[in-house]
């Protein structure tokens, strides 16, 4: 069974453009989240989606989006990139919310 | 709100010689407590879930358990390929139920 995964593998940015990274997750899992993993914060939840419905946000800025498509894909966006958005952005998919959730191997994102 | 907090932050042990990482939690509601290795440049990789207080789970050389506030993950006579970043993850049922709240992680390193 292919696990969760994420395309592009590596980017790199300068301030002010705009990024979209994608996911795709374990085949019947409906259930997908984002995560931005920095050495000083760790590991910070963005969102998460369940049948294209975003049903939580973390606490980031509006800059940060996404979204499901109807086969479980998912998206996110950042626009006017900064530089403290360099980091690795990791998916995970889970079949519901209460089961363990898989990740994805991240796309690490540079921003100059 | 959510909170985890892992101990130690690093940890160096000889080949054979066992030793725990702690994992300390405040949660509204435990749905479950997530571990998970994470190797350099790559995704976390899921270990165990534990559900309630008394559980234990077990793989390999690992044996994780759990207590109202804590979680203990024992490690028995390491190898040099055990060495990794071990996080620790809660899932609460309040506010933001679908999401997980991870520790900052404990690095492990087994020397030869």
């Amino acid at each position: 069974k292919a696990g969760v995964t994420q395309t592009p593998r590596y980017l790199i940015k300068t301030r002010g453009q705009q990024v979209t990274l994608s996911c795709s997750p374990i085949s019947g899992h409906r259930s997908v989240s984002w995560y931005q993993q920095t050495p000083g914060q760790g590991l910070q939840f963005l969102f998460e989606y369940f049948s294209e419905t975003q049903r939580n946000k973390g606490n980031f800025p509006g800059r940060f989006s996404g979204r499901q498509f109807s086969n479980s894909r998912s998206e996110m966006n950042v626009s006017t990139l900064e530089l403290g958005d360099s980091a690795l952005y990791l998916c995970a998919s889970s079949l519901n919310t209460n089961n363990e959730q898989f990740f994805g191997p991240g796309t690490r994102l540079t921003v100059l | 709100e959510d909170q985890v907090t892992q101990s130690p932050e690093a940890l160096r042990l000889q080949e054979g010689e066992s030793s725990s990482l702690n994992c300390s939690y405040t949660v509204s509601g435990l749905r479950g407590l997530f571990w998970y290795r994470q190797d350099p440049g790559k995704g976390p990789e899921f270990l165990f879930t534990l559900y309630s207080a008394g559980e234990e789970k077990e793989k390999e050389r690992l044996k994780a358990t759990l207590t109202k506030k804590e979680s203990f993950l024992h490690i028995t006579a390491p190898k040099p390929e055990d060495s990794a970043t071990y996080l620790c993850a809660v899932q609460g049922s309040g506010a933001g139920s679908y999401q997980l709240t991870f520790g900052k992680g404990t690095k492990l390193s087994v020397i030869p």
